[in-house]
């Protein structure tokens, strides 16, 4: 079965300060994609970063990067410098390419605050 | 207009009545897909087009629900006989061939069922 776990329901965050948002996962393909999306209060899904489970390297995209451990099965997003625009729910969500074929399951989110 | 869209935006029916959405991914995307997120949760995958065929469904995509792409452009979604249950913001995306990892969402039809 394929799971993605995020167990912090909200988390605040002071502005310009850094913050990690927690992911777990459970797949037993070897082969799968990792990802987190924003969700703002306006609800459109806005794609933020990707990570391959054969990327060496850990996914970043501006002030997003992806801190990835394959042993642990575990994709963080951590979020530099946060800005008020930052305030949102985030999900990761994960998409195992053989045995999970084109769905993409997503975790249950994790709303942010940022305070100023 | 560049992005995905859907219509209508906001739909209010009572329960048993029949309703259709409508998703125009971005135009060169081959690939698209429906999700349904309710209150509080991530979206849940329900059926993914390539082109027009259908090449994957949900359980979660009952008998009640249908979802067709006839040219392989604009989808519809239809779900009969609607239900309170069936209360949910419904989501599409697409993506490209080449980049098939990055899905664009649309801002989804919210659907209430009274």
């Amino acid at each position: 079965a394929q799971k993605i776990t995020q167990t912090q329901p909200g988390m605040f965050v002071q502005e310009k300060e850094a913050v990690t948002l927690d992911c777990t996962y459970d797949t037993s393909d070897q082969s799968y994609g990792l990802f987190w999306y924003k969700q703002p209060s306006s609800g459109e899904m806005i794609f933020l970063i990707y990570q391959g489970s054969y990327d060496e390297q850990n996914a970043t995209e501006g002030r997003y990067s992806l801190n990835f451990q394959k042993a642990r099965k575990s994709a963080n997003l951590v979020i530099s410098a946060s800005q008020l625009g930052d305030s949102a729910m985030y999900f990761c969500a994960m998409r195992a390419k053989y045995t999970g074929g084109f769905k993409t399951i997503f975790g249950a989110g994790t709303r942010l605050f940022v305070k100023a | 207009d560049t992005g995905v869209s859907q219509n209508p935006r906001h739909k209010i029916t009572k329960r048993g009545q029949n309703v259709t959405f409508r998703c125009d991914p971005i135009s060169e995307h081959n690939r698209l897909y429906w999700y349904r997120q309710t209150l509080g949760q991530g979206p849940e995958f329900l059926t993914y087009f390539q082109n027009e065929a259908q090449l994957e469904k949900s359980r979660l995509l009952s008998d009640r629900f249908s979802a067709e792409r006839p040219k392989g452009s604009f989808s519809t979604l239809e779900i009969q006989r609607t239900e309170q249950g069936d209360s949910a913001m419904y989501l599409c995306a697409s993506s490209s061939d080449w980049n098939e990892d990055e899905q664009f969402f649309g801002p989804g039809t919210r659907l209430t069922v009274l």
